[in-house]
């Protein structure tokens, strides 16, 4: 089945310790991003990938960090969580940069105390 | 002013009345428009995509664009109880990224 995978799908931590949430897709796309939902805000992209080593900013990347080794996998790394990154994320791909729809993960709610 | 507008409701209508739920927008350039649903606490589940003007149907849904008034509609015929949820529109142009509205709010009355 074709889909987007992320884990953990819950998380709650504490200030300053370092996460990592995952995700994987299995539909060879090139194009990945990462966003994050909050009430009132609307989805907002946290940063974005085109291809393999190929990484950019959203509008909100403060606090944030990506790396993209792989095509399949776009892991969201916070350094050091801070509760302003409490929030629901979402991962979403699609086939590549320009045309094409995307689809998104099921999402990760995390909790920052 | 956003570059898409959507209305956040909530819309509230009968089982089996036909929905109608809209976005404008004010960049000329954006060829690729999406409808998503998202239920509550779950990941936005593609229901449409369209490239330019014209309308496509899929099912009860019916997604229209209008490129010359810079406004997108998405049609649900025969609507269901199930069908309530937030629903989201998106566009994009091959040199820019994906702006989103931010959800109609949809509720089917039994």
């Amino acid at each position: 089945e074709a889909q987007v995978t992320q884990n953990p799908r819950y998380l709650i931590t504490v200030t300053g310790k370092k996460l990592t949430v995952t995700c994987s897709q299995n539909m060879n796309h090139e194009y990945m991003s990462w966003y994050r939902q909050d009430p009132g805000l609307g989805l907002r992209q946290i940063y974005y990938s085109m291809n393999v080593e190929v990484t950019d900013k959203g509008d909100v990347p403060e606090g944030y960090k990506v790396s993209r080794k792989e095509k399949r996998n776009f892991p969201l790394i916070l350094e050091s969580p801070s509760p302003n990154q409490t929030s629901l994320y979402f991962c979403a791909s699609k086939l590549r940069t320009g045309g094409g729809e995307q689809y998104f993960g099921p999402g990760t709610r995390l909790t920052v105390t | 002013q956003k570059e898409v507008e959507q209305d956040p409701g909530p819309l509230s209508v009968p089982e089996g009345a036909i929905v109608s739920l809209n976005c404008t927008y004010s960049n000329s350039a954006f060829q690729y428009f999406m409808w998503y649903r998202q239920y509550s606490r779950k990941g936005p589940e593609l229901l449409m995509y369209t490239y330019s003007s014209g309308n496509k149907e899929d099912g009860r849904f019916t997604a229209q664009v209008d490129k010359s008034s810079k406004y997108i509609s998405l049609f649900i015929r025969d609507s269901q109880p199930s069908d309530s949820a937030t629903y989201l529109c998106a566009m994009y142009s091959s040199a820019s990224k994906i702006i989103f509205g931010s959800g109609t709010r949809l509720s089917i009355r039994p």
